[in-house]
């Protein structure tokens, strides 16, 4: 299996611009999480999926971070519109079932400038 | 709520010495504990995890933990520190009441020397 996939993996933009942000959840998998990795805060849950419904997205920022899970293999975290705050790594990872391990992707690593 | 604590920002060994990074935690119903490593720009990779049954649980790369209910820890260790096992290390914690999402600790920096 390839793992979970995230894209882009890097990316710089300028304060004020929409981001989008991607994942491929591992096939098979019905949980899909996003959580967000800063210096400050360390690794936050932003939200997570159960069956492409959203569960529990109590850790979203602001009404800038939208987050969306069309179908079970694709999602998307989208910040509109960026700060330099927002600066960071996003993890999208997934998982099958409760008590699972849980797997992550390599991360997107996002510089609002 | 649940909570993981990690209370050393860094641990410094010298290969070939034995390790331990500190983790604790609460939760209202029964843990859910998890070990995993970030090495420099990359991911996290799972290392191990205690969901029920033996309190001692060993996982990849030689590491080992320990649940400990009274004392509400879960202590990664191994035996023979790798400059190479030099990395992020981080617990969490998933309350098996409470959701399927990982809280996770604030990380521990393991340093290890030749």
């Amino acid at each position: 299996d390839a793992g979970v996939i995230q894209s882009p993996r890097h990316e710089v933009t300028e304060m004020g611009q929409e981001v989008t942000l991607r994942c491929k959840p591992i096939s098979g998998h019905d949980y899909l999480f996003w959580y967000r990795q800063t210096m400050m805060r360390g690794l936050e849950l932003l939200i997570y999926f159960n069956n492409n419904v959203p569960i529990d997205d109590s850790g979203m920022p602001e009404d800038r971070f939208s987050a969306k899970m069309p179908n079970a293999s694709f999602s998307t975290l989208k910040i509109q519109p960026s700060e330099p705050r927002d600066s960071a790594v996003y993890f999208c990872a997934s998982t099958f079932g409760s008590g699972n391990t849980i797997y992550f992707g390599e991360g997107s690593w996002l510089t609002v400038v | 709520a649940q909570s993981v604590a990690q209370p050393e920002d860094q641990v410094n060994v010298a290969e070939g010495n034995p390790l331990t990074v500190k983790c604790t935690y609460s939760v209202s119903g029964n843990p859910y504990l998890f070990w995993y490593v970030q090495y420099p720009n990359r991911g996290l990779q799972f290392l191990l995890k205690y969901i029920t049954g033996d309190n001692l649980v060993k996982g990849s790369y030689g590491f080992e933990a320990e649940f400990n209910k009274s004392q509400t820890s879960f202590h990664l260790k191994k035996p023979s520190a790798l400059v190479s096992d030099s990395a992020l290390y981080f617990c969490a914690v998933r309350d098996n009441q409470a959701g399927t999402a990982l809280i996770f600790g604030k990380g521990t920096t393991l340093s290890v020397s030749s």
